[in-house]
């Protein structure tokens, strides 16, 4: 499978304890990219990272979210002291070199419920 | 601040008829256009682009028509076929920011 997965499918947790979702990006793809979709809404863009820094991070809600990429490969949305409002699909994309009029792939995301 | 907007959330039209769905946006800083379409518990698969050089793009059933002017694009699709059914997103963004901005999606369904 050459496709973006990702981990878990469904996570259901507790308020105020922490989540970790994963992301696994095409191979060869250097731009990886989290999206928050809550119920009723679009694609709330989260951070984008090129290799693996991160030169965008403008979406990321509050200071409970960070995320990190290694080896250019996997990347790992951290979501601290969840609350109710974090409850969303969490989607990853990936696209080679990054440029922005390339297709992004996007993962079949990650559903957060936090009780 | 949406900068993306797909003012119908819903549409329905009869198998072998077209579907028309529209999408507005605000920055005229915009040059790059997406529509991509999305099947429940599936992540957003990519369907048609446009750059704002052009005014149409088409790819066999579907076609996507820019309106700068007017800062309106929209998405054809005929004729529509049941496995169309599904949501479909709207998306922007300009060469100079770093990611794409997406409208709240259009849930189609195509009535056999």
């Amino acid at each position: 499978g050459a496709g973006v997965s990702q981990s878990p499918s469904n996570k259901v947790t507790e308020k105020g304890k922490d989540v970790e979702l994963r992301c696994d990006p095409i191979s060869g793809h250097t731009a990886l990219y989290w999206y928050r979709q809550r119920l009723g809404q679009g694609l709330e863009f989260l951070i984008y990272f090129q290799g693996n820094s991160a030169p965008d991070k403008s979406g990321l809600p509050s200071d409970r979210f960070s995320a990190e990429r290694t080896g250019e490969s996997v990347s790992t949305l951290t979501i601290q002291r969840t609350q109710q409002e974090d409850s969303a699909v969490y989607l990853c994309a990936s696209s080679f070199q990054g440029a922005l009029h390339n297709e992004q792939f996007f993962g079949p995301g990650t559903r957060l419920t936090v009780l | 601040d949406q900068q993306v907007k797909q003012n119908s959330p819903s549409l329905s039209v009869q198998e072998g008829r077209i579907s028309i769905l529209n999408c507005d946006y605000t920055n005229s800083m915009f040059d790059y256009f997406l529509w991509y379409k999305k099947y429940p518990a599936e992540g957003p698969t990519f369907l048609i682009s446009i750059s704002s050089i052009k005014d149409k793009n088409e790819d066999g059933r579907f076609t996507v028509f820019l309106n700068k002017s007017a800062k309106h694009l929209s998405l054809h699709i005929v004729p529509s076929q049941p496995g169309d059914s599904a949501v479909y997103f709207c998306a922007a963004s300009s060469n100079t920011g770093n990611q794409f901005y997406f409208g709240t999606g259009t849930s189609l369904t195509v009535i056999p």
